[in-house]
């Protein structure tokens, strides 16, 4: 089965370092997002990316954040000066439509611990 | 703006005893609910959906959710736990309106017991 695709699985940086975490969705997909959740907490929208653009984002998705698919398979987020509170669970979800009637294929996450 | 909560944030049951994981969501339009599971070290994995169709909806593994607007909830039962049934489990809501983004809930943490 089909399968999302995120590394690494586990990556400690320092406070105010640039961290990249990568996702390859399922190939024939084309609406892709980025989740977070923090422990303990809810699991958050970050971010919606359609057609090369971001369609939807949150609040928590600052100036911080920014979003790319680089080369028609990979979909990176990138945070620009880590802070200890960007530490959570990212997840990275791909899918084929934008109706409800399409599910989200979730990848299973990479855990960020900013130190 | 929609939202769920999931009542109790850890449920323990023993082995062959009854699942029941609650859920109530909040929206302004006709939502559409769904269930997913989360095994350790894996993915979130779309157990069950709710689209307005049969109120009663079935999933994997035998798990199955009903929607009650009047009590406007979606709540996850399993008549009876196996230990593969250890997981996190999230409601979450969306609205169909463009491409609205899933809103999860916090998840309830099942444990199940020999």
């Amino acid at each position: 089965e089909p399968e999302v695709t995120q590394t690494p699985s586990h990556q400690v940086t320092q406070m105010g370092q640039e961290v990249i975490l990568r996702c390859v969705p399922i190939s024939n997909h084309l609406y892709f997002y980025w989740y977070r959740q923090i422990l303990g907490q809810k699991v958050e929208f970050l971010v919606s990316f359609y057609n090369n653009e971001i369609s939807e984002k949150s609040e928590i998705f600052d100036d911080q954040f920014s979003v790319e698919r680089p080369d028609g398979s990979n979909f990176t987020l990138k945070i620009r000066s880590t802070k200890l509170e960007d530490s959570a669970m990212y997840f990275c979800a791909s899918s084929l439509g934008q109706g409800t009637g399409f599910g989200y294929t979730f990848g299973s996450g990479t855990r960020l611990t900013v130190v | 703006a929609q939202s769920v909560t999931q009542l109790g944030s850890h449920v323990s049951v023993s082995e062959g005893a009854l699942v029941l994981l609650r859920c109530n969501y909040s929206s302004s339009v006709p939502p559409y609910l769904f269930w997913y599971v989360q095994y350790p070290n894996q993915g979130l994995q779309l157990l069950l959906k709710y689209t307005s169709a049969a109120t009663l909806v079935k999933g994997i593994n035998g798990f199955e959710a009903e929607f009650k607007k009047s009590e406007t909830s979606f709540h996850l039962t399993k008549p009876s736990a196996h230990m593969s049934d250890a997981a996190e489990y999230f409601c979450a809501v969306r609205v169909d309106s463009g491409n609205t983004p899933l809103v999860f809930g916090k998840g309830t943490r099942l444990s199940v017991i020999a």
